[in-house]
């Protein structure tokens, strides 16, 4: 079953814009990460967020964790055309060792 | 080095019909993960391999289902009995034993069941 889920199911802005998607789950968690997907085939690993941190920042991208709300966000700045993926959060249950992915947020950046 | 290879990347079928899935880890990755994603939806964990120990097969969605692994190279998914519900991207992800859980995954084998 999935846990996480991804808000907005889908996000269209303009390039230069920033995106900013949200990602809640069920459970208590080891750590919550953060893949994209360009055109339904593999997915890349973006950022990996541990329980104990509650933010992190690599380039243009800037997630946040709150396990009081079970929530997570991630933040593209500066949008470019080429962020236009889907992206999905996954988190990883204590002592578990799979990762249960969220439905994904679909990232449209208009040129 | 290498990443996660699949095979074949686009597959299609007649329903009844049995197939197989081939997913190539990068190598030293003792973690192994088939995962299902329907058109337009998230990833369905399907099965889990670790090292010697017995795969979590939690996910499989029924016993037409079954996966294989030798030792901690090259893995099989098979799916008897093909039915049109079957058709999605199966995903095959490889990861160190290390505490971080970053998965690393291939392209993906895209299955038409007609």
């Amino acid at each position: 079953s999935q846990q996480g889920e991804e808000d907005p199911q889908a996000l269209s802005i303009q390039e230069g814009e920033n995106a900013t998607m949200n990602c809640s789950y069920k459970t208590s968690i080891n750590n919550l990460q953060w893949y994209r997907q360009n055109s339904g085939r593999g997915l890349v690993h973006l950022i990996l967020i541990r329980s104990n941190e509650r933010e992190k920042h690599s380039g243009r991208l800037r997630v946040t964790l709150d396990t009081s709300k079970k929530s997570s966000s991630l933040l593209i700045t500066a949008s470019r055309a080429a962020d236009t993926a889907s992206y999905f959060c996954a988190t990883d249950e204590w002592g578990a060792q799979k990762l249960v992915f969220g439905q994904g947020t679909r990232l449209t950046i208009n040129p | 080095g290498a990443g996660v290879s699949q095979s074949p990347s686009n597959k299609v079928t007649e329903k009844g019909k049995d197939v197989e899935l081939r997913c190539d880890p990068i190598s030293g990755h003792t973690a192994l993960y088939w995962y299902r994603q329907r058109l337009g939806q998230g990833l369905e964990f399907l099965i889990y391999f670790q090292g010697n120990s017995a795969p979590d097969k939690s996910g499989l969605p029924s016993d037409r289902f079954s996966a294989e692994r030798t030792g901690e190279s090259v893995s099989t998914l098979t799916i008897q009995r093909t039915q049109q519900e079957d058709s999605a991207v199966y995903l095959c992800a490889s990861k160190t034993s290390g505490a971080s859980n970053e998965q690393f995954f291939g392209p993906g084998t895209r299955l038409t069941v007609l």
